[in-house]
């Protein structure tokens, strides 16, 4: 089975410095990695994801994020962050792409910029 | 892109009543579709997953006859909560996958979500 792990529940990070937001899984197979953010009474957006290939994935609003295999980890960052990108921040993974394979997500990661 | 929504976005209820929510898939269509139960500043926990013509998969401690799935069609999914308790209040959120799974894209598409108050 996998499992998500998000060590940090808030991060108070000001405005237009660089923020790590952690994720580590555990995985006896492959799997997929991803990032999703979501914004007060809203569903979950996309940021990025890992499916194969380079492991520095770059996604949007500037965010960017590393698969390391070796350290089973995923964590998100973002060099200069603004105060727009506080929100809850979930760390997810798939075994597959089928659409019919479970997301577990981790316990999410509340970012607060601070002015 | 693909676009999922929910209806409604909020409701309150009194205690007692059934309470129907709806996913749907505007632009694509999905044979499965996910029902996830979020706690005020907690994670996501996946209640069931949803297949198109036949009986929804629950997951472990969720009660199925408390939490009834209907996935009618390819773009439509509904959870109906069958008399709802104040403990049922939570913010309820779908999310699907196109037909074909996710292909090179591999996301998950969310609905906006519904919050339900049970008084």
């Amino acid at each position: 089975a996998q499992s998500v792990t998000q060590l940090d529940s808030q991060v108070p990070v000001f405005e237009e410095a660089p923020v790590e937001l952690r994720c580590n899984y555990s995985s006896s197979v492959s799997v997929y990695l991803f990032w999703y953010v979501q914004y007060p009474n809203q569903g979950l957006q996309l940021l990025l994801k890992y499916l194969s290939g380079s492991t520095l994935v770059k996604g949007i609003n500037g965010f960017e994020a590393e698969f390391n295999k070796s350290q089973t980890s995923f964590h998100l960052r973002k060099p200069s962050v603004h105060i727009s990108d506080t929100a809850e921040y979930f760390c997810a993974v798939t075994k597959g792409t089928s659409g019919t394979y479970k997301y577990i997500f981790g316990t999410g990661t509340r970012l607060k910029v601070l002015a | 892109g693909a676009v999922v929504s929910q209806h409604p976005s909020r409701v309150i209820c009194k205690s007692g009543t059934s309470v129907k929510i709806e996913c749907r898939s505007l632009d694509f269509q999905a044979t499965t579709m996910f029902w996830y139960r979020q706690f005020p500043k907690q994670s996501l926990m996946l209640m069931a997953t949803s297949n198109e013509g036949s009986k929804a998969t629950y997951e472990q401690g969720v009660e199925k006859d408390k939490f009834l799935i209907n996935h009618a069609s390819l773009t439509l999914s509904t959870l109906t909560v069958t008399s709802a308790h104040p403990e049922d209040s939570s913010f309820y959120i779908c999310s699907a996958t196109p037909i074909g799974g996710l292909g090179d894209t591999g996301e998950l598409f969310f609905g906006e979500g519904s919050r339900l108050t049970v008084l």
